[in-house]
């Protein structure tokens, strides 16, 4: 199957402080990726959609300003936290879609932020 | 609208014996259904997809999961749990004829093997 390589899997940084998360699709050309947070021993909640050469659509109540998405190109999708806080520390999932209409999607294997 | 419900937040299994995990959806077009395998700090891998073929669909790991429309659920089950199978698993519905953004997760299930 598809493959979607995440980087870093996990990153400690200092409050205040901005973490760049990358989304790669190495195997595909995705032209949308998702990003989620996931809380301990919750479901995945979806943050953003990330559209290849435009804007990334973001669901209710997630900061833009907060959570910066660039997808310059078909493999690469990064999300950037800045200034972050503790309360920023989460499990943070992308994934790729596989193809319109399959609604398949192909997940990296997460990165795990920790702010101190 | 599309909704998914996992009934079961938590099931635990002895090594050996069934396991069921309960999906029920809604959706308002043919839907694409999905079961995914969380381990620990781990993304999400496939199981299996029902996307309107065979309405019993085999997975990976011996898993598999049946489609029955007048019921709307599409149930996992595996004849004999390992204590690899432990982990947490997601029951994901989306619409065929939609953008991918339309795509709704369960809340989860975390399954215990017992030895």
């Amino acid at each position: 199957g598809a493959v979607v390589s995440q980087h870093p899997s996990r990153v400690i940084c200092k409050s205040g402080t901005s973490v760049k998360i990358e989304c790669r699709s190495l195997d595909f050309q995705a032209t949308t990726m998702f990003w989620y947070r996931q809380f301990p021993k919750q479901s995945l909640m979806l943050m953003a959609t990330s559209n290849e050469g435009s804007k990334a659509t973001y669901e209710q109540g997630v900061e833009k300003d907060k959570f910066l998405i660039n997808h310059a190109s078909l493999t690469l999708s990064t999300l950037t936290v800045t200034s972050a806080h503790p309360e920023d520390s989460s499990f943070y999932i992308c994934s790729a879609s596989g193809g319109w209409g399959t609604g398949e999607l192909f997940f990296g294997e997460g990165s795990r932020l920790t702010v101190l | 609208a599309q909704s998914v419900t996992q009934l079961d937040s938590h099931v635990s299994v002895s090594e050996g014996t069934p396991v069921l995990l309960r999906c029920n959806y809604s959706s308002s077009y043919s839907p694409s259904l999905f079961w995914y395998v969380q381990h620990p700090n781990k993304g999400l891998q496939l199981l299996l997809k029902y996307t309107s073929a065979a309405t019993l669909v085999k997975g990976i790991n011996g898993f598999e999961a049946e489609f029955k429309k007048s019921e709307t659920s599409f149930h996992l089950t595996k004849p004999s749990a390992h204590m690899s199978d432990a982990a947490e698993y997601f029951c994901v519905v989306s619409d065929q004829d939609s953008s991918a953004s339309k795509i709704i997760f369960g809340s989860g299930t975390r399954l215990s093997i017992r030895p």
